[in-house]
């Protein structure tokens, strides 16, 4: 079974602070893929990155970095210097493969709100 | 470039009422899912299909919701009889195996 678990639901911060979203996920397999999804309040779902299991590298695209670490299951994103336009539900998801498939398992979400 | 489309934006029926959505996947992505968003249940997985074959439709709720994939371009989410509890945000979307899964814009259904 594959779970994803995001445990903080509401983080509020000022804007130009530094912001960690945590996400912690459970899976058998030993390949898999980790996302993260940013949903604005008008609602639509935004792809943000993609991550495999066999690759370790952190990344960072702009203001965004994203830490993975296997040894403790945890795909955590941070925000640098937060704008209110980050203010969004967040979503990390996870999808095993292996499978001639690509289903994704969804956190909780983590709603942000960046006030000015 | 075209995203995935879904139609309508927004539903409002009455119980009983047979509903319709409708979704049209990035031209050519082999792989379609249904979704259903509500605050009490988060982002679920209703069914979803490979090169239109339906894969897993574990998550569709009962016999009342029922998914199609004609053709490589087309799917559809009927929920016949429809019921209050079925309000929602439902999202489709469509990926190239193995891959992200692009999400179209959501419909609201709204079941009075």
């Amino acid at each position: 079974a594959q779970k994803v678990t995001q445990a903080q639901t509401e983080i509020s911060v000022v804007e130009k602070e530094d912001v960690t979203l945590d996400c912690v996920y459970e899976t058998r397999d030993t390949t898999y893929y980790l996302f993260w999804y940013k949903q604005p309040p008008s609602g639509e779902l935004v792809f943000l990155i993609r991550r495999n299991s066999f690759d370790e590298q952190n990344e960072i695209s702009g203001r965004y970095s994203w830490n993975f670490q296997k040894s403790t299951s945890s795909f955590n994103f941070t925000i640098t210097a937060s704008q209110v336009v980050d203010s969004a539900v967040y979503f990390c998801a996870l999808s095993a493969q292996g499978k001639a498939n690509s289903k994704l398992t969804f956190g909780k979400g983590i709603t942000l709100s960046v006030r000015p | 470039d075209a995203g995935v489309i879904q139609s309508p934006r927004h539903e409002v029926t009455e119980m009983g009422q047979e509903v319709t959505l409708r979704c049209k996947p990035i031209s050519g992505h082999n792989s379609l899912f249904w979704y259903r968003q509500t605050m009490m249940r988060g982002l679920e997985l209703l069914i979803y299909f490979n090169n239109n074959v339906p894969i897993d439709d574990s998550g569709m709720p009962e016999d009342r919701f029922s998914a199609k994939m004609p053709n490589a371009s087309f799917s559809t989410l009927k929920i016949q009889p429809s019921e209050p509890r079925d309000s929602a945000v439902y999202f489709c979307a469509s990926s190239l195996l193995r891959l992200e899964q692009f999400f179209g814009p959501g419909t609201r259904l709204t079941v009075l």
